[in-house]
């Protein structure tokens, strides 16, 4: 069964470092998502891309953030200047249509020194 | 703006003890709610879609059923493979982002 996969699956750096977290959608899916989960809290939106742009985004992902889909199967979340509060699991999902279900990565745990 | 509360926080059950999750939401206008099964250090893995009131999903010993205000999650004869954290999420008409609730973690004893 396909699935989207995220690297590295642990990312540990220093206050102030730049991360760049990747993830490989679904082939075929045209909608793509970050999520993260702060331990022991809710899953919380990122942002959505859609047809090579943001087509949504929280409040969290604020011009510290980017996103980019440098080529036909990479999708990436670049955080510039990391803070100890982006700590969290942060997740990828991929989805067919704007109608059905998301399908989520393993998850790229960030921890901020 | 959309908002989510699932209930109730925790839950242990004896293997074969059946027992109900809620979720209750609010939302400008709803075009689907979504149950994830979570396992700890994992992502989400999608369980059910329901699209409007009175639809009902199973699988296995799972049922997912939907009111207009809430969703309920049976667990019928649950084993302990059932441990984990169950998520529930709500897509509205505008926007294109899932939100999520703070999830039930459920413990099945042996």
């Amino acid at each position: 069964e396909p699935e989207v996969t995220q690297t590295p699956s642990h990312q540990v750096t220093q206050m102030g470092q730049e991360v760049i977290l990747r993830c490989v959608p679904i082939s075929n899916h045209l909608y793509f998502y970050w999520y993260r989960q702060i331990l022991g809290q809710k899953v919380e939106f990122l942002v959505s891309f859609y047809n090579n742009e943001i087509s949504e985004k929280s409040e969290i992902f604020d011009d510290q953030f980017s996103v980019e889909r440098p080529d036909g199967s990479n999708f990436t979340l670049k955080i510039r200047s990391t803070k100890l509060e982006d700590s969290a699991m942060y997740f990828c999902a991929s989805g067919r249509s704007a109608n059905e279900k998301l399908f989520f990565g393993s998850g790229t745990q960030l921890s901020v020194l | 703006e959309d908002q989510v509360t699932q209930s109730p926080e925790a839950l242990r059950l004896q293997e074969g003890e059946s027992s109900s999750l809620n979720c209750s939401y609010t939302v400008s206008g709803l075009r689907g709610l979504f149950w994830y099964r979570q396992d700890p250090g994992k992502g989400p893995e999608f369980l059910f879609t329901l699209y409007s009131a009175g639809e009902e999903k199973e699988k296995e010993r799972l049922k997912a059923t939907l009111t207009k205000k809430e969703s309920f999650l049976h667990i019928t004869a649950p084993k302990p493979e059932d441990s984990a954290t169950y998520l529930c999420a709500v897509r509205d008409n505008y926007g294109q982002n899932f939100v999520f609730g703070p999830g039930t973690r459920l413990s099945v004893l042996p």
